[in-house]
C-alpha cells in the first residue's frame, strides 16, 4: 500500500541533543513537507522540498535541519538550537505544479524534551 | 502571505443535527485550492473535501459540503446528520495554485458531537 511512514511515534529527547526524525513516503511525490503542530496553533511549516538535493525555509526553520538526498526520504532534525521543541511533528508529501492535490500526511511524531 | 483563519475553536452540535464550521482566508491570488482536513484522536490528517477556486460550484462529500464565497474570501464546512465519529479536530487550509510551498492551516476548531 502507498503511504508516508514517519518513525518512531513517540520520541524523548534530553536536553542539548539532537535528534532525527523519519519520514519516508512511496508515493512518487516530488514534494515533501515537515510541520510543527502545538495546541491552538494549527499547523506551521517547518521546512518543505520541490526535488532531491533541494529545499526550503518554511515559517518555523530556526533550530531545525533537514535533507533531502533521496525522492523517498526527508529526515528532520531537531538540533540543540530549537529552544522549545516539545510538539507534534507531521510529515507530508503531494505533488507540484498546478494539480492541486491536497497533501498526504504521515501518523505523526510526538517529541518530548525529559 | 496568504493567511487563513478560523474564529470557533470549538463547537458543539447534537447527533444528527447540522453544524457549520467558519473559514477565512487573505490572499491577493486568484489562482488557488482549499480544503478542510480532520484530525481525530489518532492524530491521523485525514482530508474532508477539495474546493478550486475557479470552480462557482460549490464541493460536496456525502455529509460534508462548503459553501465558497470567493469575493468574500470565506470557506465554510457543513457537516449533516452529524455522527460521534465526526468528532475531532477540523482545520481549514490554503494552496496556491502552484502548490510548490505547501498548505497554510488555520488553528483549528475542535468539533463535539453530543449523543
Amino acid at each position: 500500500d502507498g503511504g508516508i511512514t514517519q518513525s518512531p511515534k513517540y520520541l524523548f529527547r534530553k536536553e542539548g541533543q539532537n535528534v532525527t526524525l523519519s519520514c519516508e513516503q512511496n508515493l512518487n511525490h516530488d514534494a515533501m513537507y515537515w510541520y510543527r503542530q502545538d495546541p491552538g496553533q494549527g499547523l506551521r511549516l517547518i521546512y518543505y522540498s520541490q526535488i532531491v538535493n533541494d529545499f526550503q525555509k518554511g515559517d518555523i526553520a530556526e533550530g531545525y535541519s533537514v535533507s533531502r538526498e533521496k525522492k523517498e526520504s526527508f529526515p528532520l532534525t531537531v538540533t540543540s538550537a530549537q529552544k522549545n521543541p516539545t510538539a507534534f511533528y507531521l510529515c507530508a508529501s503531494g505533488i507540484t505544479g498546478g494539480a492541486g492535490t491536497e497533501a498526504f500526511f504521515g501518523q505523526g511524531t510526538r517529541l518530548t524534551v525529559v | 502571505a496568504q493567511t487563513v483563519t478560523q474564529s470557533q475553536p470549538e463547537m458543539s452540535v447534537q447527533e444528527a443535527e447540522t453544524v457549520t464550521l467558519s473559514c477565512t482566508y487573505d490572499t491577493s491570488e486568484s489562482d488557488y485550492y482549499l480544503f478542510w482536513y480532520k484530525q481525530p484522536p489518532s492524530r491521523q490528517m485525514i482530508l474532508v473535501i477539495r474546493q478550486e477556486a475557479y470552480k462557482q460550484q460549490n464541493a460536496t462529500e456525502n455529509r460534508f459540503s462548503v459553501n465558497f464565497q470567493k469575493a468574500a474570501k470565506s470557506f465554510s464546512l457543513k457537516i449533516s446528520d452529524s455522527q460521534l465519529g465526526d468528532a475531532a479536530m477540523y482545520f481549514c487550509a490554503y494552496r496556491s495554485a502552484g502548490g510548490a510551498d505547501g498548505l497554510t492551516f488555520g488553528k483549528g476548531t475542535h468539533l463535539i458531537i453530543q449523543p
